[in-house]
């Protein structure tokens, strides 16, 4: 059964630091692997996702990496912003049958603050 | 624009008061689910429709019903609410087959059943 999981559960960091969010899972059989960000009474917002042939996605300051093998996957944020706070989400596809393979399997997310 | 669209985005009510959350999406994709966020259990899935009068539970179903009448359409019913369905509700939609496509989310509904 795969399961996710993220660390750490909170992260405060001083703004302009360059910071890394872990996300590990259990089993390395995955087709994809996707990062949210979710703003409290907000909506999940796709950030990136990584086909499991791709090493690293890169979207402006963010850049998520995967190493199945391992069975983890970073996402880094370079020069980081107050607008960064949020908590963030990794997912991967985990249905247990053909008919449900876009159903996502969840960590439990980084909050991550940001102070000025 | 793309987009999943959720109503209502929040809603208090009380407990056996039948209610539907709807949800539509732009983008004619095929599959379509239904989310539940709870602190310390994260996402987890109801119910999912992979097309039109196709649809199945997910890990949590008990207490809700779905219907796929329209491919656009995958409103999420609660017969007869109960306090453990008080809860924060995500619907998703994608293409059917993996891809190189995110799924792509509405911004939720924040249920309170009193």
């Amino acid at each position: 059964k795969q399961e996710v999981t993220q660390i750490p559960a909170a992260l405060s960091v001083p703004e302009g630091e360059n910071l890394v969010l872990n996300c590990s899972f259990t089993d390395s059989a995955i087709y994809n692997l996707q990062w949210f960000r979710q703003d409290p009474g907000k909506g999940l917002t796709s950030l990136l996702l990584i086909q499991s042939s791709q090493r690293e996605q890169t979207s402006g300051r963010l850049n998520a990496s995967l190493d199945k093998s391992s069975g983890r996957s970073t996402l880094y944020i370079a020069a980081s912003q107050p607008g960064d706070s949020a908590t963030y989400l990794c997912a991967v596809p985990g249905g247990t049958n053909a008919g449900n393979n876009r159903k996502l399997i969840w960590g439990l997310g980084t909050s991550l603050a940001v102070n000025p | 624009e793309a987009q999943v669209t959720q109503n209502p985005r929040y809603l208090i009510t009380v407990t056996g008061k039948k209610l539907t959350v709807t949800c539509s999406q732009n983008m004619n994709h095929e599959y379509m689910s239904w989310y539940r966020q709870d602190p310390g259990l994260g996402l987890r899935q109801i119910y999912y429709s992979m097309n039109v009068e196709v649809t199945d539970k997910g890990d949590v179903p008990e207490g809700y019903k779905v219907s796929r009448k329209e491919k656009r359409n995958f409103p999420l019913i609660l017969e007869s609410p109960s306090p453990n369905q008080t809860s924060l509700y995500f619907c998703a939609s994608s293409t059917t087959s993996y891809s190189n496509q995110p799924q792509h989310f509405g911004d939720g509904t924040r249920l309170s059943i009193l």
